[in-house]
This record gives structure tokens, sequence and C-alpha cells, in this order.
């Protein structure tokens, strides 16, 4: 079973506008983290911002947020104020056994959604 | 800030050939990661490393090997290459928190 869903295989938004990135997750532990990544294509992978499971608030990074709705199993990305470099593939990605942030576990990706800025 | 290093970034091979890829972690990461990314593919696990001993694996091929080093850099040994093989290995560090993903080495199998 697929345990990190990305349901939008290509997403477009206008520069300067924002755009939610879909993310849905399966896991039965209680501790886990979820990952954003963006992979421009040059190929690089490219670290955005981390949510973990017990955090109570949703965590930002600058023009990123992550929407954790805990109960629908969802961690969306909202990326605000979208710029033509934002133009990339964007995977979610889940580690389980995360225990505050900590965890030596591997992360499982979702397919990706592949971002188109127009200017 | 220093970040994960991996090379060669290219590699082109034939078939039945072997290849050895290298990743040199952030300092003071104690953990390294493979990922293999096929074509239009979401990455892989295939194994990783925590202070020098294999900490878990995924599906990594027994053609594969890997071993992570005294000083912390980390080898990916493949051997009877097949056009298969041909995809995009990332290497990441971490030292318990967000893994670093490496630029990559881009490999073809002729």
């Amino acid at each position: 079973a697929q345990k990190i869903t990305q349901t939008q295989p290509g997403m477009f938004v206008q520069e300067k506008e924002a755009v939610t990135l879909d993310c849905t997750y399966d896991t039965s532990d209680q501790s886990y983290g979820l990952f954003w990544y963006k992979q421009p294509s040059s190929g690089e992978m490219i670290f955005l911002i981390y949510q973990g499971s017990y955090d109570e608030q949703n965590a930002t990074e600058g023009r990123y947020s992550l929407n954790f709705q805990k109960a629908r199993k969802s961690a969306n990305l909202v990326i605000s104020a979208s710029q033509l470099g934002d133009s990339a593939m964007y995977f979610c990605a889940m580690r389980e056994g995360d225990a505050g942030g900590t965890s030596y576990g591997k992360l499982t990706f979702g397919q990706g959604t592949i971002l188109t800025v127009h200017p | 800030a220093a970040g994960v290093i991996q090379s060669p970034r290219h590699l082109i091979k034939e078939k039945r050939e072997t290849a050895t890829l290298k990743c040199y972690p952030i300092p003071r990461h104690d953990t390294v990661y493979w990922y293999q990314q096929g074509p239009g593919q979401d990455p892989q696990f295939l194994i990783s490393f925590y202070e020098k001993m294999q900490s878990d694996k995924g599906s990594i091929p027994d053609r594969f090997s890997a071993q992570q080093f005294s000083d912390y850099h980390s080898e990916l040994n493949m051997s009877s290459l097949e056009l298969g093989d041909s995809a995009l290995y990332f290497c990441a560090s971490s030292m318990g928190g967000t893994q670093y993903f490496g630029p990559g080495t881009r490999l073809l199998v002729l």
C-alpha cells in the first residue's frame, strides 16, 4: 500500500500567487515526521520543511508552510507569493519512528508534483 | 555551510561492468543513506549506515554492496550492471534529524 500519496501530478500557478500541494500519508506509528523536498530540473534534492507528528503548530519556513491535519492524515505544502524559481518537482516524504524530531529511519517518498509558475 | 559531496557526478558504464559511487557526508553527521531515483520516479531507499554499521536495508539488489568507512564517507559498489540500473543515485546524511541530500550521481548503463 502506498504510504505517501500525492494526487496532483502537475500544478500551475501564477507568479506572486499562493499554491497548495497536497500530500496524504498512511502509517500506524504514533511518532513520525513529514518532510517536503524540492527537486529542480538540475536534479538536486533540496529540503524545505519538516513537521513532527506531535508538533501542535503548523511548521513554517519563510514562504513555505505546512498545513498539517493529523486526523485527516494530510500534510499539504503551501507556497506563498510564488516565484519563477519555484518551478520544480516537489516531493512529500515520511519518516516513521520519529521521537521529538529524531530518527535514523529511512524516508518514504510520494510520487511528486510538478509545479510550474507562470509569469 | 558544507554540504554532502558525491562523486562522480556523472558515470557511463557498459552492461556487466562495475561502478563505485562515493559519498562524503556533512561534517559531524553520523548517518549516511543511499537512495535510487529512476527516470520519472520517486527516490527509493537502498541502504543506510549509522556509525559505520549498516542500520537498515531497503530494496537493494544483491549485486550492490555498500559500506561506511572510519572517516564516515560511504561507498556504493555496483557489479554486473544492468540497463535498469540507470538512475540518479543520491546519498543523504543526518545526525538523526533532517536528511540532507548530495547532488547525486547520474549513472547511465549502455
